[in-house]
């Protein structure tokens, strides 16, 4: 099974460059989200999807854009990137399983933005 | 925002011993669920154990269970008999009953386990 498939692993832009950091779920699920992961900060919420057409903004949105178009898509766009947006960035899906929430991550993106 | 606080950066423990990873958390709600993920140097974060705020009953999941006091609002979690492919970085999370999907993570800790 894939799972949640994030591409690329790897990326370094320069400052200002935009790009899109993609993010491929095949169980069907829901809910998505996007984190980055900085040390000493844990993982935050840059936005979430609950459906198909549906986004809205977690704890630190600003510079990242995202659309939800299909249930199995939930790319991640930088429209400039900054120096500050240099973080390791997961994507998630979760369903639901009674009153549990089970969440299943990508393997993660590492950008480097110089 | 939900506050989760993981106060020990760092901690280290010998093989097959026990270690106590501690976590707190700030929130008003009485219905919220609370987890601990292993994120190993591959960085996939695996799920270890999870609590539901309304039983009392603290979880168990072989070697690991957790410490819940919700008074307090503390969430330890207890490695026993200590392995080293325990040595990862820890997190805590806390995600409400109400609001739904959203998930707040600590900061980690950084396990290391020595031979």
């Amino acid at each position: 099974n894939a799972g949640v498939t994030q591409t690329p692993k790897f990326q370094v832009l320069k400052t200002g460059q935009s790009m899109t950091l993609q993010c491929a779920q095949d169980m069907n699920h829901e809910y998505m989200s996007w984190y980055r992961q900085d040390p000493g900060m844990g993982l935050r919420l840059i936005h979430y999807s609950v459906g198909a057409g549906i986004t809205d903004q977690g704890e630190v949105p600003n510079g990242y854009n995202v659309s939800r178009s299909t249930t199995e898509d939930f790319p991640l766009r930088l429209l400039s990137a900054a120096p500050s947006q240099t973080s390791v960035y997961f994507c998630a899906s979760s369903y639901s399983e009674g009153r549990w929430e089970k969440l299943f991550f990508g393997s993660g993106t590492q950008l480097s933005v110089l | 925002a939900q506050t989760v606080t993981q106060s020990q950066p760092e901690m280290s423990v010998q093989e097959a011993e026990t270690v106590t990873l501690s976590c707190t958390y700030d929130t008003s709600e009485s219905d919220y669920y609370l987890f601990w993920y292993k994120q190993p140097p591959s960085r996939q974060m695996i799920l270890v154990i999870r609590q539901e705020a309304y039983k009392q009953q603290n979880a168990t999941e072989n070697r690991f269970s957790v410490n819940f006091q919700k008074a307090a609002k503390s969430f330890s979690l207890k490695i026993s008999d200590s392995q080293l492919g325990d040595a990862a970085m820890y997190f805590c999370a806390y995600r409400s009953g109400r609001t739904g999907n959203q998930f707040y993570f600590g900061t980690g800790t950084s396990l290391t386990v020595i031979p």
